[in-house]
């Protein structure tokens, strides 16, 4: 089944505890992107990358880290979490920048 | 600056009633435009989009959506509302060529009253 795994679904983490969040796709897409949704905001792009080693900012990355090892794989870094990335992120993968993108299921992510 | 407005942030409709879900973008040239449905605790999934041709366009669901150039606009809108359509809808846009990233809406959270 064609899909994007995102691990966890959930976390709780401490302000400043470095955590990643891992996106894997089995569609050999060369596109992936990380976004964070937020209420009223909708999503907001942090990272995208357009293929291996291919990696460059959305609108949001402050705070954030990614990197395209392999091409199924794109994880999302924060190095030293804080309140204000509380957020749903989202990972997505396509063919190409402006194709129908599959979305993962979400990672609900608290900072206390 | 490129933008997507929803501008209603909720909707609510009888089941059986009728749909129209508004998304306007300010774009530069005619970009590629998507309607994304996001059910409770899932990700998004693909309704419908627009790349050229015909303006009118049909999608999963009985969903359908119409490209107006001269208004820069592009409702969704679904003859009859289903219970199950309650959720929540992101109209995206995408340039057809360059930069690498959609923009979406803020959303449209649809309320259906049984």
């Amino acid at each position: 089944e064609a899909q994007v795994t995102q691990n966890p679904r959930y976390l709780i983490t401490v302000t400043g505890k470095k955590l990643t969040v891992t996106c894997s796709q089995n569609m050999n897409h060369e596109y992936m992107s990380w976004y964070r949704q937020d209420p009223g905001l909708g999503l907001r792009q942090i990272y995208y990358s357009m293929n291996v080693e291919v990696t460059d900012k959305g609108d949001v990355p402050e705070g954030y880290k990614v990197s395209r090892k392999e091409k199924r794989n794109f994880p999302l870094i924060l190095e030293s979490p804080s309140p204000n990335q509380t957020s749903l992120y989202f990972c997505a993968s396509s063919t190409g920048s402006n194709t129908e993108a599959f979305f993962g299921q979400g990672t609900r992510l608290t900072v206390v | 600056a490129q933008s997507v407005t929803q501008p209603d942030i909720h909707i609510t409709v009888s089941e059986g009633a009728s749909l129209e879900l508004r998304c306007n973008y300010s774009y530069g040239a005619t970009p590629y435009l998507f309607w994304y449905v996001q059910s409770p605790g899932q990700g998004l999934q693909l309704l419908l989009k627009y790349f050229s041709g015909d303006t009118l366009v049909q999608g999963i669901k009985g969903f359908e959506a119409e490209f107006k150039r001269s208004q820069s606009s592009f409702n969704l809108r679904k003859p009859s509302v289903h219970w199950s359509d309650a959720a929540e809808y992101f109209c995206a846009v995408a340039p057809a060529a360059g930069t690498y990233k959609y923009i979406f809406g803020t959303g449209t959270r649809l309320k259906v009253l049984a």
